[in-house]
């Protein structure tokens, strides 16, 4: 059972570099976000998606883009990577409909230096 | 904007020892509200609350939800070490895209 599966687990990038955070899922969800997760703090959403071709912005969009091409995937963008941007990093998936649990991939942890 | 508070921010204990997790929310157009178990890594799911005052129940774990006064609260009893984890609150609005979490309650329960 593969779930949400995120790549890399870890990364490093020098400031200025730009990466993109893979993330796919297998169970058909049509709805996907992007968290990153501070040290001692909760989550924050990035950027969402409610079905292939849509995407929105979250709380903290800025510095980062996506796109979502397919139902399975939803990559996460980083151009001109910042120390701001280290964090751990979460693709989440759900049923949507405000009443469905969200299942998360095992995280991407990203500094940035 | 959306807010969510948890706490207390950590919390130690001792096994054996009874917890109480506290979420208060301001939140418009609210859905749900979930609380999440996070270990070492990704969040997992252990109750999702739409409706006042029923209680949710798993093993040494329940929660409730209180929409008038906006909060919830979770409980674990008979607290064991693998119940060291950060505990989320999280509160979904009618855009289903939209969630927002607290920042956690910390929990280490020693030997």
């Amino acid at each position: 059972n593969a779930g949400v599966t995120q790549t890399p687990k870890f990364r490093i990038l020098k400031i200025g570099q730009s990466m993109t955070l893979q993330c796919t899922q297998d169970m058909n969800h049509n709805y996907m976000y992007w968290y990153r997760q501070d040290p001692g703090m909760g989550l924050k959403l990035i950027y969402y998606s409610v079905g292939a071709g849509i995407t929105d912005k979250g709380e903290v969009p800025n510095g980062y883009n996506v796109s979502r091409s397919t139902t399975e995937d939803f990559p996460l963008r980083l151009e001109l990577a910042a120390p701001s941007q280290t964090s751990v990093y979460f693709c989440a998936s759900s049923t949507g409909g405000g009443r469905a649990e969200a299942f998360f991939g095992q995280g991407t942890r990203l500094t940035v230096v | 904007e959306d807010k969510v508070v948890q706490s207390p921010l950590s919390l130690v204990v001792h096994e054996g020892d009874t917890v109480t997790l506290n979420c208060s929310y301001e939140v418009t157009n609210f859905r749900s509200l979930l609380w999440y178990k996070q270990e070492k890594k990704a969040p997992t799911f252990l109750f999702m609350l739409t409706s006042s005052g029923i209680e949710k129940k798993s093993g040494r774990l329940s929660s409730i939800l209180d929409k008038k006064e906006l909060f919830s609260i979770l409980n674990i009893t008979a607290t064991q070490t693998g119940d060291s984890a950060i505990y989320l609150c999280a509160v979904l609005n009618t855009n289903a895209g939209k969630s927002t979490f607290g920042d956690g309650t910390t929990l280490t329960v020693k030997p």
